[in-house]
């Protein structure tokens, strides 16, 4: 089944460990979101690549990072976990960076202790 | 600043109609997305509005008026499967996503 996939969907975090959350996309959709959704806010833009070998800071980047490698993954990496990045992070995808909407992936919860 | 407001929690009954307002301050618009989450689950894309007027699918509609900067979900016939958050997302000048906090429906026998 078509789709985007993250991984882990939980994790509980040592502060001060570096983790990375996983996401691969088999819509060969060009343009990839990082968000982090917290209790009463909207969702967050982290870090957003709109084709392959370009990202770019969302709304709150600080703390995290991404690469686009190739069209189908983005993974997001936190150096140094902190507690306020306790959250739930969902990556997103869509055809184009206009109209089209994007497609979410299940969510990662991640708790930083 | 970027900003949009949506309440943050409804209560409607089964078998009614409910109105979920949206209105949005942005730098720019590039089209305005509505999208349901149920609890513990990813957002899922309901709608898409770029111009003004009344968008209808199924039981779901979307209006929207750009000089008000102002739009709405409209549910008709409501079931029990539709409670959940409704997200409103705006797409700015950057087409870049703004999103409300999204309100939470709750559906009552």
């Amino acid at each position: 089944i078509a789709g985007i996939t993250q991984a882990p969907t939980s994790q509980i975090l040592a502060a001060g460990r570096r983790m990375t959350l996983r996401c691969t996309q088999d819509m060969r959709h060009n343009a990839m979101y990082w968000y982090r959704q917290d209790l009463g806010l909207g969702l967050r833009l982290i870090h957003y690549s709109n084709t392959a070998g370009t990202t770019g800071k969302g709304e709150v980047p600080d703390g995290y990072s991404v690469s686009r490698a190739n069209t189908d993954d983005f993974p997001l990496t936190l150096a140094s976990a902190v507690p306020s990045q306790t959250s739930v992070y969902f990556c997103a995808s869509s055809a184009g960076t206009g109209g089209t909407e994007a497609f979410f992936g299940q969510g990662t919860r991640l708790t930083v202790v | 600043g970027q900003n949009i407001d949506q309440p943050t929690e409804m209560t409607a009954t089964e078998g009614a109609i409910v109105q979920i307002n949206c209105t949005y301050q942005t730098s720019g618009f590039n089209g305005l997305f509505w999208y349901q989450q149920h609890a513990g689950e990813a957002p899922t894309f309901l709608s898409y509005n770029v111009l003004d007027g009344l968008e209808e699918k199924g039981r779901f509609s979307s209006f929207l008026s750009r000089s008000k900067g102002y739009s709405y979900l409209l549910l008709k016939e409501l079931q029990m499967k539709d409670s959940a958050s409704y997200l409103c997302a705006v797409r700015d000048s950057n087409y870049q996503l703004i999103w409300g906090a999204g309100t939470k429906l709750i559906i009552k026998p």
